[in-house]
């Protein structure tokens, strides 16, 4: 059973352009959470979705920040028109049930802004 | 905002010795999860504790967890230099049904050779 698994791993970036990061959640697994972490700092949730359903995207910035989990294929956060802020280590988060559960987290994706 | 609070924010050992990584919450949960995280490599889980629970045992980890002063305890015994990495308390918090973990800004633990 594989893990959480996100691409890409490091993305590059130049300021204006999109940002796309994947997450594929456990097998079985129908919740996915996305949080930021920047560096040094702990992770900061973003938003929590289930299949094409956005459940909470109250961490998530109301401009420029979207996230969609659609009935087939990876959940997708995606930022538009990068800006420097946006730098940051992007990591999704799994788990079968919501509320009580252990959150299983992917490997992350590095995001820099050049 | 319900943020967890790590005690200390760094700590070096000696191979061999025990590290004591502490946690405090602002409000009620429903459980606390320790997460280590090795430097910049994503989160691996190491326990949950329910709020119901007391204390709870893995290995060489020994979670506490005090509702009362809203408080916990991450201790790693017989500490190895692979166990040098990031360690961060998250708690829980649900808004309509939905969950979302609570990150504290993490212990930096170094276990020098």
């Amino acid at each position: 059973n594989a893990g959480v698994m996100q691409n890409p791993r490091h993305l590059v970036r130049r300021r204006g352009q999109e940002a796309r990061l994947r997450c594929s959640p456990m097998k079985g697994h129908s919740h996915v959470y996305w949080y930021r972490q920047l560096p040094e700092e702990g992770l900061k949730f973003m938003v929590y979705l289930q299949k094409e359903n956005i459940i909470d995207e109250s961490g998530m910035p109301k401009e420029r920040f979207s996230a969609e989990f659609p009935k087939e294929g990876p959940s997708i956060l995606r930022i538009q028109q990068v800006v420097r802020g946006d730098s940051a280590a992007y990591f999704c988060a799994s788990s079968p049930l919501s509320g009580g559960d252990t959150q299983y987290f992917g490997p992350g994706t590095r995001l820099t802004v050049l | 905002s319900q943020q967890g609070e790590e005690d200390p924010q760094a700590l070096s050992i000696q191979e061999g010795e025990n590290a004591t990584m502490n946690c405090s919450y602002k409000t009620s949960i429903n459980n606390l999860q320790w997460y280590r995280q090795n430097s910049g490599r994503g989160l691996v889980h190491l326990i949950l504790i329910r709020s119901n629970e007391r204390e709870k045992h893995s290995g060489r980890l020994r979670v506490t967890l005090d509702t009362s002063k809203k408080s916990s305890s991450l201790l790693i015994t017989a500490s190895r230099a692979a166990d040098t990495a990031s360690y961060f308390c998250a708690t829980d918090l649900f808004i309509q049904g939905a969950q979302k973990l609570v990150f504290g800004q993490g212990t930096r633990l170094t276990i020098n050779p």
